[in-house]
């Protein structure tokens, strides 16, 4: 898989968007971005993925640029709540389940 | 519907003791694995399970044993404990289906002294 690189910390005031970068330029055409959060000691939470369109569920959007080679995860209106590490991960799809966990990006919500 | 649950949530063991890490999963899923996460770093894959009866290693597996025998369970077995697996250790599972999630379950605090 794919090795990822994330800024270690970022601070974001509640209510505006937070923007997390991944870089993953050594990505393959099969594999997709995954991204997980960790909340203080709970077990990693599934957030979003995509393979090269942009993706938005309930929690967040994803944006991949065109080369693939590195994406943003956005939480459109950030609380308190969403104070976690976040990791981004890529991996190919049906096949090989493992996840490879890097430090990720600690992120904290400022009131 | 619990999802991944796992037992005991906190653990304290003398070097050398052995012990189970008991994890369970209510959603059919064939794929199940067990983490251990070290204090500021991230997880790392000790064990696998693709479906019952098969299991296989990851990057850290020295130490531990697995088995499969039902979909539902995965237990992690910890033979001679260490210092060394003082971690927090976390169980996940997921679906074998293209693009499938994975479902984490709220970890075991092993303390080994």
């Amino acid at each position: 898989d794919a090795k990822t690189t994330q800024p270690p910390s970022m601070d974001c005031a509640e209510g505006r968007a937070a923007n997390l970068p991944c870089n993953h330029s050594t990505i393959s055409g099969n594999e997709y971005v995954y991204w997980y959060r960790q909340i203080h000691s709970q077990g990693p939470q599934y957030i979003i993925h995509g393979l090269k369109n942009n993706e938005t569920n309930e929690m967040a959007s994803l944006i991949i640029t065109e080369d693939r080679k590195s994406s943003t995860l956005i939480l459109p209106h950030a609380t308190l709540r969403d104070t976690a590490v976040y990791y981004c991960i890529v991996r190919v799809d049906f096949g090989n389940e493992k996840l490879t966990f890097g430090t990720g990006t600690r992120l904290t919500i400022i009131p | 519907n619990a999802g991944v649950t796992q037992t005991p949530k906190f653990q304290v063991l003398k070097t050398g003791q052995s012990m189970t890490l008991q994890c369970a999963q209510d959603m059919n899923h064939e794929y199940m694995s067990w983490y251990r996460q070290d204090p500021g770093m991230g997880l790392r894959l000790i064990h696998y399970s693709v479906g019952a009866g098969i299991t296989d290693q990851g990057e850290v597996p020295n130490g531990y044993n697995v088995s499969r025998s039902t979909t539902e369970d995965f237990p992690l077995r910890l033979l001679s404990a260490a210092p060394s697996q003082t971690s927090v250790y976390f169980c996940a599972s997921g679906a074998r289906t293209s693009t499938d999630t994975q479902y984490f379950g709220p970890g075991t605090r092993l303390t080994v002294l």
